[in-house]
């Protein structure tokens, strides 16, 4: 069965300062994995994708997550972060479809980013 | 352009009332999903629509859910019989064929539904 783990509830990082919003994953076959981010009273918005090739990904705001295979992890990171940055992180992933091409998201990590 | 839209906003029911929630999906996306947002839980699949395509309904929590999509745009997510645990965002997102690939999907802002 598919799974996506979010290990952290909440993580705290100093504005200008590097952060790691962890994920890891679990499925059958090659994963294609995604991280969305939503701001207070905003829908969720989509930040990177990785779906095969480098396992470095970049994204919107500045954002780029590794991929891992052989520690099935997909951390998000950033070298700088921002006040700005603040917000619930999700992790998602969608496995080879066998029948289905369903989503599973995390629980999600909520990201403070301390002036 | 449009974004995805989701009507009501808020909703407020009496336990054992119906509900019906409405989701309008970017023009053009023929993928259509519908989660809840519970505090804390994260995002839970419920349905998945593409296209003329039979339903993916492997998410729905009981059969007091069901959802339509009409004309392979407009999604309606019904909820019978409404219980207290039903409390919670519902939100609607559709992106571009999953056939065709692997594209991000595009959220709605959710309607917040609190049952008493």
């Amino acid at each position: 069965a598919q799974s996506v783990a979010q290990p952290e509830d909440q993580v705290n990082v100093a504005e200008g300062n590097p952060l790691t919003v962890k994920c890891t994953y679990s499925v059958s076959g090659n994963p294609y994995l995604f991280w969305y981010v939503q701001y207070p009273n905003r829908g969720l918005q989509f930040l990177l994708k990785y779906i095969t090739g480098d396992n470095l990904v970049k994204g919107s705001y500045g954002f780029e997550a590794e991929f891992n295979k052989s520690q099935t992890s997909f951390h998000l990171k950033k070298p700088s972060a921002l006040v700005s940055d603040s917000a619930l992180y999700f992790c998602a992933v969608r496995g080879l479809p066998s029948g289905t091409y369903k989503y599973i998201f995390g629980t999600g990590t909520r990201l403070k980013v301390l002036a | 352009g449009a974004g995805v839209s989701q009507s009501p906003s808020n909703k407020v029911t009496e336990k054992g009332k119906d509900v019906e929630l409405r989701c309008d999906p970017i023009s053009g996306h023929t993928a259509l999903y519908w989660y809840r947002q519970s505090l804390g839980q994260g995002l839970e699949f419920l349905i998945y629509f593409q296209g003329n395509s039979a339903p993916d309904k492997s998410g729905l929590p009981s059969d007091r859910f069901s959802a339509e999509r009409t004309g392979g745009s407009v999604s309606t997510l019904t909820i019978q019989r409404t219980q207290q645990e039903d409390s919670a965002v519902y939100l609607c997102a559709s992106s571009w064929s999953t056939r065709g690939g692997v594209y991000e999907q595009y959220f709605g802002p959710g309607t917040r539904l609190t049952v008493t």
